[in-house]
């Protein structure tokens, strides 16, 4: 079974200083995998998306995330919080069944304080 | 890109009464359309996969009675919430694809509560 794991419920980070969001996997497979952010009420959005190709995948607002299949991780990270990142953000895999369903991680909250 | 609207985004209804939303894709055509369901403070969960033209299909411990999906076009789907409860009070996203292996793209959500 293909799952994700979002190691972190909560994170809370200065503005300016680096940010780091935690997302394991669990595939037989090499997985798709995502990162989706959610303001308050709004729908979601896609940061960026691993389909095999460069293990480093850069994303939108600043945002990259490195695939490491040894440690079958898919970590989001961001050189400088801004105010405007505070948001939940969904690790997502994309299942591998015959619609490409998609299972959704926990979510981790982000706040961003001045 | 690929653009999905919902209708309504906001939509408060008696508790007994059925609500409709509906998603649509607006630029490209969906052979498949996922809804979700998003309690408070919570992650999003699968409801149903529907396929143009074919019956959904529920995630186990869905009501497919409660819950009726649509999906007679290309470009819409519907989700209707029969008899509604106030438990039934949640956010409703759905998403669409061109197919599997396509990437979705989500819709704006609808806030549905239930008095």
């Amino acid at each position: 079974a293909q799952s994700v794991t979002q190691l972190d419920s909560h994170v809370s980070v200065s503005e300016g200083t680096p940010v780091l969001l935690r997302c394991n996997y669990s595939s037989s497979y090499s997985p798709s995998l995502f990162w989706y952010v959610q303001h308050p009420n709004k729908g979601l959005q896609l940061l960026l998306k691993y389909t095999s190709a460069a293990t480093l995948v850069k994303g939108i607002n600043g945002f990259e995330a490195e695939f490491k299949k040894s440690e079958t991780s898919f970590h989001l990270t961001k050189p400088s919080a801004h105010m405007s990142d505070a948001a939940e953000y969904f690790c997502v895999v994309r299942l591998t069944d015959s619609w490409g369903k998609l299972q959704f991680g926990a979510g981790t909250q982000v706040v961003v304080t001045p | 890109g690929a653009v999905v609207s919902q209708h309504p985004s906001r939509v408060i209804c008696k508790s007994g009464t059925s609500v409709k939303i509906e998603c649509r894709s607006l630029d490209f055509q969906a052979t498949t359309m996922f809804w979700y369901r998003q309690f408070p403070k919570q992650s999003l969960m699968l409801m149903a996969t529907s396929n143009e033209g074919s019956k959904a299909t529920y995630e186990q411990g869905v009501e497919k009675d409660k819950f009726l999906i649509n999906h007679a076009s290309l470009t819409l789907s519907t989700l209707t919430v029969t008899s509604a409860h106030p438990e039934d009070s949640s956010f409703y996203i759905c998403s669409a694809s061109q197919g599997q292996g396509y990437e979705q793209y989500f819709g704006p959500g609808t806030r549905l509560t239930v008095t």
